[in-house]
């Protein structure tokens, strides 16, 4: 069974950049692309972007190319970068995977992970 | 980019009743790839349907997914107290995927 861990720091200044990693056990990584969510303190789901374990990726264009998303398929990791953070970047972020071949929707999910932006 | 219309925002009724949830797309949702997550406070979502209609691994079938092209429905037949909660459509057939902002399912 894929299970994911989010880890990362869960406090950003302001105009620096996050860093965010999601590891991923127990199941075939290539048979799956990964993708990062987020969920503003009591609002709704936003979709980052999604990479592919060849390191092909689809982002949202509304979030105007801030993010990076990376994969090391040697750790069984991907990777996501937020530069210039502000407060509006204040969110649980969340890793999840889709299964490739039969092109389905996110499930696994990480427990997600708090990352507040403040001086 | 496709954007997604749930309805009602909150959804106020009792262990037993039967619940319907809206998810209108503005253009048709490729192949009905639109899915239905259900998300509890402090956790991540939970996949209850894909494909429109399919139920994913583990989920009863009291929740049961219809629609296709722009009108997509989400029905819990007899709510459990465990029902009460956030409920999410996606789509996932045209990139970038989105979400709608979801229905909350309330005890009335």
């Amino acid at each position: 069974q894929v299970q994911l861990q989010e880890s990362g720091p869960g406090l950003v200044k302001p105009s620096e950049t996050l860093s965010l990693t999601c590891t991923v056990s127990g199941g075939s990584f290539s048979g799956y692309y990964w993708s990062w969510i987020r969920q503003p303190p009591g609002k709704g789901l936003e979709y980052i972007g999604h990479i592919y374990s060849t390191g092909s990726t689809n982002y949202n264009p509304s979030l105007k190319g801030r993010f990076t998303i990376s994969v090391d398929t040697s750790k069984n990791q991907f990777s996501l970068r937020l530069s210039s953070v502000t407060a509006a970047d204040t969110a649980v972020y969340y890793c999840a995977g889709g299964r490739f071949l039969e092109w389905l929707p996110f499930d696994p999910w990480g427990q997600g992970t708090l990352v507040t932006v403040s001086s | 980019e496709i954007v997604l219309t749930q309805s009602p925002a909150t959804l106020s009724l009792s262990p037993g009743d039967r619940a319907t949830l809206s998810c209108g797309a503005s253009q048709s949702v490729t192949s009905t790839y639109l899915a239905w997550y259900q998300q509890k406070p402090g956790l991540a979502p939970r996949l209850l349907v894909y494909d429109a209609s399919s139920r994913a691994t583990g989920i009863p079938d009291r929740f049961s997914g219809s629609g296709s092209g722009t009108d997509f429905t989400l029905t819990i037949s007899r709510l459990e107290p465990e029902d009460f909660a956030v409920y999410y459509c996606q789509q996932y057939g045209n990139s970038p995927f989105t979400f709608g902002g979801g229905t909350k399912v309330d005890i009335k």
